[in-house]
């Protein structure tokens, strides 16, 4: 199937650990992005990468490290996690930057 | 600070229906107007973009944008039950192409 996949689905785990979230899109788009989304349901841009080149990045904390290895992949670190980062995280790919974005089934994160 | 206002809501309307479900938006450079549905505990899902002043058709959905008075709207006809979601307009602008949502209207229809 064409889509935007994330993985993993559901990521719960301890305030102060380290995680990772994998996008992967075979839509053969060039830019992927990662959004936020709060509990009051608002998404939010963090990051964006047109053809492995990060061209958004958001007032986001540094302990979020997005990484782009090829066009068709884009994943995403925190750090130091927090109870503040409990959100969904959203991966999304458009095939050029002003195109429709595709958005993928989401990572809910939730910090104990 | 570019922004995109939209009606939290609910906006309830009974089956068969027109909904009607607007949003505004704060930067005059802004090209390209999305309409994303959201079900509960989903992703958004693309319902119709448009780029040009006017209304863009699409089966029971229309887009109608007004760049003078920086206004986009979504209309639905026919409103089923199934169609009860969060309605999400996003609008994209500026150099760097960056979408800006909005909060979202929650729509409810009533059999």
């Amino acid at each position: 199937d064409t889509a935007v996949s994330q993985t993993p689905k559901y990521l719960v785990t301890q305030m102060g650990n380290d995680k990772s979230i994998k996008c992967e899109q075979n839509l053969g788009h060039d830019t992927m992005y990662w959004y936020k989304q709060d509990s009051k349901k608002f998404l939010k841009i963090m990051f964006s990468y047109n053809n492995k080149e990060l061209i958004i990045n958001e007032t986001v904390p540094n302990r979020f490290s997005p990484k782009s290895p090829d066009k068709a992949h884009l994943n995403l670190h925190i750090n130091s996690l927090e109870l503040g980062d409990s959100a969904v995280y959203f991966c999304a790919s458009s095939l050029l930057r002003a195109q429709p974005q595709h958005f993928g089934d989401g990572t809910r994160l939730s910090i104990l | 600070q570019k922004e995109v206002e939209q009606n939290s809501g609910p906006l309830s309307v009974p089956e068969g229906a027109i909904a009607s479900l607007n949003c505004t938006y704060s930067d005059r450079g802004s090209q390209s107007f999305f309409w994303y549905r959201q079900y509960s505990g989903k992703s958004p899902e693309l319902i119709m973009f448009i780029y040009s002043n006017g209304d863009k058709e699409d089966g029971r959905f229309t887009a109608q944008l007004n760049k003078a008075s920086q206004y986009v709207s979504l209309l639905i006809r026919d409103s089923q039950p199934s169609d009860s979601a969060t309605y999400l307009c996003a609008v994209n602008g500026g150099s760097n192409y960056k979408l800006t949502f909005g909060k979202g209207t929650l729509l409810t229809v009533n059999p």
